[in-house]
């Protein structure tokens, strides 16, 4: 089954402890991205990727980073979390060329 | 630059109801164009799609037409069941030689009460 998956579902975690929210697709798509959905904004790209070690900047990166060492996974890491990236984070991934989004089932982050 | 707007919910109707979701868009050159539906828990599911002017997508009673002249894509049921709550959104991409890049509206939020 074509799948994008993504840890941990829920966190709570403190200001400025480091995170990791860790992503996998087995559609063996080339474009990885990663998203944060916020009430009246919708959602918003924070990085792309459209291959292994190619990474980019969406619209909101400021206070994440991402690598792509496999062409299956995408982690998105929080160096030093603040309260304002409490948000549904969402791993997305399609063919580079494709037309269709495939999304992960979300991971609710809250930073005390 | 490309942009998504799509009507503001949230949209609360009765079950049978007649359902329209406004969606317009500003792109250049020949986007796809896509509905997509999150239900309560879960990650966005691709809807429907269109990917030229006059195409209409269509899926579990949900319509849209691509309609070039007024850039919309507004989505439509003719009666809404319980089920269909959840958030929609509408969303177009480049063409693969500009980027490939999606864009997303800010999602309307549909209620059906029985």
């Amino acid at each position: 089954e074509a799948q994008v998956t993504q840890n941990p579902r829920y966190l709570i975690t403190v200001t400025g402890k480091k995170l990791t929210v860790t992503c996998s697709q087995n559609m063996n798509h080339e474009y990885m991205s990663w998203y944060r959905q916020d009430p009246g904004l919708g959602l918003r790209q924070i990085y792309y990727s459209m291959n292994v070690e190619v990474t980019d900047k969406g619209d909101v990166p400021e206070g994440y980073k991402v690598s792509r060492k496999e062409k299956r996974n995408f982690p998105l890491i929080l160096e030093s979390p603040s309260p304002n990236q409490t948000s549904l984070y969402f791993c997305a991934s399609r063919e580079l060329a494709g037309n269709t989004i495939y999304f992960g089932e979300g991971s609710w982050l809250t930073v005390v | 630059g490309n942009s998504v707007t799509q009507m503001e919910g949230p949209v609360t109707l009765s079950e049978e109801a007649f359902l329209t979701i406004n969606c317009t868009y500003t792109a250049t050159g020949y986007p796809s164009l896509f509905w997509y539906v999150q239900y309560p828990g879960e990650g966005l599911q691709l809807l429907l799609k269109a990917t030229k002017a006059d195409d209409k997508g269509s899926n579990k009673g949900f319509e849209a037409t691509y309609r070039k002249e007024t850039t919309s894509f507004h989505l439509e049921k003719g009666s809404v069941q319980v089920s269909d709550s959840a958030v929609y959104f509408c969303a177009l991409s480049d063409p693969p030689r500009t980027g490939n890049q999606f864009y997303f509206g800010t999602g309307t939020s549909l209620t059906v009460i029985p």
